[in-house]
């Protein structure tokens, strides 16, 4: 079975750095394009950037390019959202989702369960 | 960008009766790169449909999509107490966007 299992909630403090993470099983995780969706506390879904982990080839929204930093790690499975300085405006809930076949671009399925994130000022 | 417009932003509706939701693209989605998903309160996306009418798999036959170019609908022929819940729309070309979602809610 494909799963996704994301980092736990985190709490934080404006300008601080953080690092989430999105752990994949059940797949060849090198071969699967990987993504990252944001959703505002009571909006929409908005796509972030996706990551092939086979060659970390990196695409993001240029909405959030410069303002995250998606990476992945091949030997343990595991692809990464990354912040170096937060701002109140990230408090979200952050999905990652697997591109459904090893091509790009391709439907989002399946989804790992969501990270919430707080940043106070 | 292609910018994803769901109508309507919210419908009001009895069990058994049918639900048109309906998405529209600011310009053409290329082969049909078009998903629907739906979302629970509290709990991730949930793909329903691809390729604007691919039913994903475990998806009950009252879930239906339609459409090409610029114009798509997801149909729930018969809403089932489960249903009451968001649904988005999601074009996935090179540079994927969602919909802003519509709200089916019990009348």
């Amino acid at each position: 079975e494909v799963q996704l299992v994301q980092s736990g909630a985190e709490v934080k403090k404006s300008g601080e750095s953080l690092k989430i993470s999105c752990e994949a099983s059940g797949y060849r995780f090198t071969s699967y394009w990987i993504g990252w969706v944001r959703q505002m506390p009571g909006k929409g879904l908005e796509w972030m950037g996706i990551i092939y982990p086979g060659d970390s080839d990196a695409r993001y929204n240029p909405s959030f390019q410069g303002q995250v930093t998606i990476s992945a790690d091949k030997s343990i499975s595991t692809a990464y959202l990354q912040w170096s300085s937060l701002k109140a405006s990230d408090t979200a809930m952050y999905y990652c989702a697997r591109a459904h076949s090893s091509s790009w671009p391709n439907w989002f399925d399946p989804w790992g369960q969501g990270t919430p994130v707080t940043v106070s000022s | 960008e292609i910018v994803l417009t769901q109508s309507p932003g919210t419908l009001s509706l009895s069990p058994g009766e049918r639900a048109t939701l309906s998405c529209r693209a600011s310009q053409s989605v290329s082969s049909s790169y078009l998903a629907w998903y739906q979302q629970k309160p509290g709990q991730a996306p949930r793909l329903l449909i691809y390729g604007a009418s691919s039913r994903a798999t475990g998806i009950p036959d009252r879930f239906s999509g339609s459409g090409s170019g610029t114009d798509f609908t997801l149909t729930i022929s018969r809403l089932e107490p489960e249903d009451f819940t968001v649904y988005y729309c999601q074009q996935y070309g090179s540079s994927p966007t969602f919909g802003g979602g519509t709200k089916v809610e019990i009348k």
